[in-house]
């Protein structure tokens, strides 16, 4: 069966910081990876998705990035923290064009 | 930016009581999912829904793909208290990326004992 992980799970950084935070899929090959944020509020916000190794859209124009370095993997980063980058993010994959499978999420509170 | 209108934004009920929510759009979509989100974690799938007009069940949750196809909804029976949460609907645009799904704002269920 297939299983998704995240971590950290729960992240406080200053302003300013750089930021990494990563995805990792199992029992899968070729999954389509999506990162999204979700502030307080509940909305879920599509930040990035990758169809295949190196290939990263962007959904929303930001201080972050996405990388995908494995076929499995997928890397959420910044440079430097802002506060409005606080939230809760999330990892999903799909197997296909449909459903989208989500991770547990990593908590960031930037002060 | 999306464009599910998801409804009731909250609910607050009774233990027992069944309910109901629904999403609808002015776009087709080809595709309808129902997610459950615990606090502090990742949305789960519940149900997802491939054609017109059908109607799939989950154990006390029955969901129905809306015949025109713009619209959809979840029903919960005799509610209990790990219910609450918030349920989420989601599809594929017609048209639109096949890689992407838009979501519904959510609504927020209350159980109380």
């Amino acid at each position: 069966s297939q299983t998704i992980h995240q971590w950290p799970a729960t992240l406080v950084q200053p302003v300013g910081s750089p930021l990494s935070l990563e995805c990792t899929v199992e029992g899968t090959s070729n999954p389509n990876l999506y990162w999204y944020r979700q502030a307080a509020g509940r909305g879920l916000q599509l930040l990035f998705y990758s169809v295949g190794i190196g290939q990263i859209s962007s959904e929303v124009p930001q201080n972050l990035s996405a990388s995908r370095p494995q076929d499995r993997q997928f890397i959420l980063s910044s440079k430097k923290l802002l506060l409005s980058d606080s939230g809760f993010y999330l990892c999903a994959w799909s197997p296909s064009d449909n459903e989208q499978f989500f991770g547990p999420g990593t908590r960031l509170t930037v002060l | 930016g999306q464009q599910l209108n998801q409804s009731p934004q909250s609910m607050f009920i009774q233990e027992g009581e069944d309910v109901s929510m629904n999403c609808t759009s002015s776009s087709i979509f080809n595709t309808w999912l129902w997610y459950k989100q615990d606090p502090g974690e990742g949305p789960v799938l519940l149900i997802a829904l491939y054609k017109a007009g059908e109607l799939t069940s989950n154990g006390r949750l029955t969901a129905q793909f809306g015949i025109t196809r713009k619209d959809s909804f979840l029903n919960i029976s005799a509610s209990i208290p790990s219910d609450v949460g918030i349920y989420f609907c989601a599809g594929q645009l017609r048209g639109g990326s096949n890689y992407k799904l838009t979501f519904g704002k959510g609504t927020l269920l209350t159980v109380n004992p």
